[in-house]
């Protein structure tokens, strides 16, 4: 049973599309995350939800807009795709939304071309 | 703000050798520290975590010692294996930031036989 699970793991697409990567937890946490990894391996945080509201918006592009239907859920929409959004994308949850470790997904590698 | 620094990699290290990363971190209060691990073309792990200070984590025989005093919390393991080749990242959460983890910039151990 995988704790965090994001499709798809591979995303190649071209510029100017709208694309949408996808996460579920199963482990019954509050709080949701998506973490971009750029190609250098940095990470840093995107966004976080905590009881499917927004708390973490961290300097992101109007094109990139999260979804959370549902605790268990945290979507990441992309519109007009740009080269430079070509990085690894991680889902990841946590108990609460404070002081503790996060349980990451598997990742989705995102190339536009 | 908040800021972790690792040591720069890649570190290569012969098969049983011993292996310390090291790690610094900038915070306001008393941040949990982290220490995750990503495998190849996979996730990230969650290797061993400290919440207070003087706290030791452990795990896998990697072991990191929460130091208040030096703003510290370096990976050691004393034999090192060719399954330990990954990336290495340390991070940290602060109270009051949401669960944000900030992570340093990685450190890549390649380990011979």
């Amino acid at each position: 049973d995988t704790a965090v699970s994001q499709t798809p793991k591979y995303l190649v697409t071209q510029m100017g599309n709208d694309k949408s990567i996808k996460c579920e937890q199963n482990l019954g946490h509050d709080t949701m995350y998506w973490y971009k990894q750029d190609s250098k391996k940095f990470l840093k945080i995107m966004f976080s939800y905590n009881n499917k509201e927004l708390i973490i918006n961290e300097t992101v592009p109007n094109r990139f807009s999260p979804k959370s239907p549902d605790k268990a859920h945290l979507n990441l929409h992309i519109n007009s795709l740009e080269l430079g959004d070509s990085a690894v994308y991680f889902c990841a949850s946590s108990q609460r939304a404070s002081n503790t470790e996060a349980f990451f997904g598997q990742g989705t590698r995102l190339t536009v071309v | 703000g908040n800021s972790v620094t690792q040591m720069e990699g890649p570190v290569t290290l012969s098969e049983e050798a011993f292996l310390t990363i090291n790690c610094t971190y900038t915070a306001t209060g008393y941040p949990s520290l982290f220490w995750y691990v990503q495998y190849p073309g996979e996730g990230l792990q969650l290797l061993l975590k400290a919440t207070k200070a003087d706290d030791k984590g452990s795990n896998k025989g990697f072991e990191a010692t929460y130091r208040k005093e030096t703003t510290s919390f370096h990976l050691e393991k004393g034999s090192v294996q060719v399954s330990d080749s990954a990336v290495y990242f340390c991070a940290l959460t602060a109270y009051n930031q949401g669960g944000k983890l900030i992570f340093g910039q990685g450190t890549e151990l390649s380990v011979k036989p």
